[in-house]
């Protein structure tokens, strides 16, 4: 079936460090991909989506690049900020479908 | 952008009681809602996906008596727990799909559910 894995948490950097998010995917066809964002109390809010193979998205720093050769999205930042601190969730949608989220990954910024 | 708007933001009701939760999109047809419970530090749980105008599919376990969802329209479904026990507590979170299904989903902003 459709399934997304995503790197367990929780993850703890300092201000400024490199952020990375491990996410791959499985699915039949060619799904869309996308990364959520949930603040705390708050619902989902999208981060960035790739509808494609090699679509790179982006948005806040953040960017994703969707491999088909290794059925992956990994999340990516140069540079976190405190304000960063958040769950966040990849997910993928299939045409009729609904979609599928993974596990979560909590991210907290240390000043 | 898609907006969705879900209301009450939080709701503390007694044990026996019915809890109803709205979802609305404000400014797209939303031709399927989906409606997910997120437990604390958890991933969301698909319940049932509604389509406007048909009967809901829930996904197993879910029981279809007791969440009750109607999508009478193409901007408004609802989430009716009924008789609510504490067990039922969770953060419960709508999204909306418009007609490009490749565009992501639209998320309301939750409900947290007490039971008491």
């Amino acid at each position: 079936g459709n399934s997304v894995t995503q790197m367990e948490g929780p993850v703890t950097l300092s201000e400024e460090a490199f952020l990375t998010i491990n996410c791959t995917y499985t699915a039949t066809g060619y799904p869309s991909l996308f990364w959520y964002v949930q603040y705390p109390g708050e619902g989902l809010q999208l981060l960035l989506k790739a509808t494609k193979a090699d679509d790179k998205g982006s948005n806040k720093g953040f960017e994703a690049t969707y491999r088909k050769e290794t059925t992956s999205f990994h999340l990516e930042k140069g540079s976190v900020q405190v304000s960063d601190s958040a769950v966040y969730f990849c997910a993928l949608t299939l045409k009729n479908n609904d979609m599928r989220f993974g596990a979560g990954t909590r991210l907290t910024v240390k000043p | 952008g898609a907006v969705v708007s879900q209301h009450p933001s939080r709701v503390i009701c007694k044990s026996g009681t019915s809890v109803k939760i709205e979802c609305r999109s404000l400014d797209f047809q939303a031709t399927t809602m989906f409606w997910y419970r997120q437990f604390p530090k958890k991933s969301l749980m698909l319940m049932a996906t509604s389509n406007e105008g048909s009967k809901a599919t829930y996904e197993q376990g879910v029981e279809k008596d007791k969440f009750l969802i109607n999508h009478a329209s193409l901007t408004l479904s609802t989430l009716t727990v009924t008789s609510a026990h504490p067990e039922d507590s969770s953060f419960y979170i709508c999204s909306a799909r418009g007609s490009a299904w490749n565009y992501g989903y639209t998320f309301g902003s939750g409900t947290r559910l007490t039971v008491v």
